[in-house]
């Protein structure tokens, strides 16, 4: 069974911290994504990482930056945490190239930033 | 920029029926679209991948059709139940990068 998991379900974190979300996949895909989702907004991406050491911005990477040092997990960091930041974070990932692309995501992590 | 639509936003219906959900998007330069499952406060559940030059694909009582030229996809349920009860997002997957965009989503109720 293929499989996304993200490290944690819930985090609580001050405002200010430094977080870290890690998210581990074990079907040896090339890309990983990282999502937001917030009520009323859907999903947005924030970054992706096509490759090992590889990272793209996606549609709102402010306040964010993404670590990928080895295939298989990818890294979210928020570097001064914000209450704007509040959220439910979601990890994907998905094969490169043109067919059998499905995605497939992780849990979930509700940060809630106080 | 790729604009996802989805109708309705929610809808209620009573078990048994057989319903159709919609999704639009403004960019058919696509590689594939994706229904995915939502429960409430979980990740998303992958349903049903159509390839860019599929016109269907189907998994039990879920159909699903893509239209690229019309720029539209539909999801059908048939005799829907009320485990099938959560929010349904289509996805469409871009050419550059394999990047996926996302619908607001149709939050499904079935009434037993």
């Amino acid at each position: 069974d293929v499989k996304v998991t993200q490290s944690s379900r819930y985090l609580v974190k001050r405002t200010g911290e430094k977080v870290f979300l890690e998210c581990v996949q074990d079907m040896d895909h090339e890309n990983m994504f990282w999502y937001r989702q917030d009520p009323g907004l859907g999903l947005r991406l924030i970054y992706f990482s096509y490759d090992v050491k590889m990272k793209e911005k996606g549609d709102i990477p402010e306040g964010y930056s993404v670590s990928r040092e080895k295939k298989e997990r990818f890294s979210l960091i928020l570097e001064s945490a914000s209450t704007n930041q509040t959220s439910m974070y979601l990890c994907a990932s998905s094969k490169n190239g043109q067919e059998n692309t499905e995605a497939f995501f992780g849990q979930g992590t509700r940060l809630t930033v106080v | 920029k790729q604009e996802v639509t989805q109708i309705p936003a929610a809808l209620s219906v009573p078990e048994g029926e057989n319903l159709v959900l919609n999704c639009s998007f403004t960019d058919s330069a696509i590689y594939n679209l994706q229904w995915f499952r939502q429960d409430p406060g979980k990740g998303l559940t992958s349903l049903l991948l159509i390839q860019s030059s599929q016109r269907e694909q189907t998994s039990g009582r879920l159909n699903a059709s893509l239209d690229k030229s019309s720029g539209r996809s539909t999801l059908y349920i048939a005799a829907s139940q009320p485990g099938d009860s959560a929010t349904y997002l289509c996805a469409v997957e871009l050419y550059n990068f394999n990047k996926f965009y996302f619908g607001s989503g149709t939050k499904l109720n079935v009434k037993p």
